[in-house]
This record gives C-alpha cells, sequence and structure tokens, in this order.
C-alpha cells in the first residue's frame, strides 16, 4: 500500500551544523511533497514544498531535494539552531488519492544542542 | 498570511459527553478542511476530507457518527465528538486549504482532548 516513511526517528546536532533530514515514499505518483514542523504541543507548521517536476527547492536555511528515481525526499537545514528542535514530517499528495489530500511520514525528531 | 485557528485549545470532559471543536480560517476561504487526529509521538492521521456545503468524506475506519464533522461557511468547520470515552482522549488538528489544485495545507494549534 502507500506509505511515507523516515529512515530516522531522531537525528542529534549540534548548533551551527547543517541537518538533513530523509523521507521515502512509495507511492510513485506522488507529485506533491511538503515539509512539516511540529513542536510539543502544537499543530504542523508549514516550511516548503516541492512538486514533482523539480528536484530541487530552496527556502530560507531550506533546500528540499526530490529524487524521484529512488523516490526519496530530504529537508536540509542549514546553520541549524536551537529553535529548530522540533518533530519534522514529510507529506506527500498524489493524483490517485485526489490532490487535496496528503500522506504524512512517520515523523523525525531533531534536538539541536547549544 | 493562512492562518488557521482551533477552539477550544484544550478540554476536559467526562465519559459520555459530547464536544465541539471549531476550526477557523482567519484571512483566508478555505472550501477544504481536514481533521486529523494524533496520538503521542505517532504521525498524524486523517480521519476525514470536509468541503464546504457537502457531506465529510471519512477514511476507512472514522465512524462518521461518532465524530460529526460540519462544513457550514468558508471560514469554519466543526468536528463534534459524541458520547466520549477515554479512548477518544488525544489531539485533534484541523487543517484548511486554499483554493486551487494542489495546495498547501495550514494547520491549526490543535485540540488536546482528555475524556475521564
Amino acid at each position: 500500500g502507500e506509505s511515507v516513511g523516515l529512515h530516522l526517528p531522531t537525528l542529534s546536532v549540534q548548533e551551527g551544523d547543517n541537518s538533513i533530514i530523509n523521507c521515502a515514499y512509495s507511492n510513485s505518483a506522488s507529485d506533491y511533497f511538503i515539509w512539516y514542523k511540529q513542536e510539543s504541543g502544537k499543530g504542523p507548521q508549514f516550511i516548503i514544498d516541492i512538486r514533482s517536476n523539480m528536484d530541487k527547492r530552496q527556502g530560507q536555511r531550506v533546500t528540499v531535494l526530490l529524487n524521484k528515481t529512488v523516490k526519496h525526499l530530504s529537508l536540509q537545514i542549514a546553520a541549524t539552531q536551537p529553535g529548530d528542535s522540533a518533530v519534522y514530517f514529510c507529506a506527500e499528495g498524489s493524483p490517485n488519492t485526489g490532490f487535496q489530500k496528503l500522506v504524512f511520514g512517520t515523523g523525525t525528531r531533531l534536538l539541536v544542542s547549544p | 498570511g493562512a492562518v488557521v485557528s482551533q477552539h477550544p485549545s484544550w478540554v476536559i470532559c467526562k465519559s459520555g459527553t459530547s464536544v465541539k471543536i471549531e476550526c477557523r480560517s482567519l484571512d483566508f476561504q478555505a472550501t477544504t478542511m481536514f481533521w486529523y487526529r494524533q496520538f503521542p509521538k505517532q504521525s498524524l492521521m486523517l480521519m476525514a476530507t470536509s468541503n464546504e456545503g457537502s457531506k465529510a468524506t471519512y477514511e476507512q475506519g472514522v465512524e462518521k457518527d461518532k465524530f460529526l464533522i460540519n462544513h457550514a461557511s468558508l471560514t469554519l468547520s466543526t468536528l463534534t465528538v459524541t458520547s466520549a470515552h477515554p479512548e477518544d482522549s488525544s489531539f485533534y488538528i484541523c487543517s484548511a486549504q486554499t483554493t486551487g489544485r494542489v495546495e498547501t495545507q495550514y494547520f491549526g494549534p490543535g485540540t488536546r482532548l482528555l475524556v475521564l
């Protein structure tokens, strides 16, 4: 069945390091991907998205890379700060589920040490 | 922009009572809103998709008679947990989608429900 999963449940980094959070998806028809950040007790916050016609998209301190060949998605955070500590979810949208619906991955906890 | 609010932020109720949670898009119109449920240290599980003016579409395994969803306007959707039981205790999160073909979902802050 469809699934969106993550390789690492917890990632610990030092402040100032670059962080890379990975996500694997299994639905080859997925054509829209989003990264969300969720802090404890709060709702997910949109970080960045990418469509399948792109391989890379950059935002402020964040970059999303998409490798459709191996169905892999990653989120890179530059100069990680303690405020980046949170759980990060990838989510996918695909035509066969309707563009409106997203499937979420299991989440990766990012811990940033000062 | 794209702010979504939820009310209440937390609620404690007795078993057997019903609880209503509101989800509002504050600065945009949302033809579609979604309701998710999240258990501790787990991912978001979609419960239902709510389209303004029509019946909600529930995911497999979600009881529509227990989780009543109403989307009466382009800025408001409500989730009512009827006859709540302790196993319904969870973090309920709504999201709203802007108009368009593939658009980002913007999430509310969540409502923590504790059923005693």
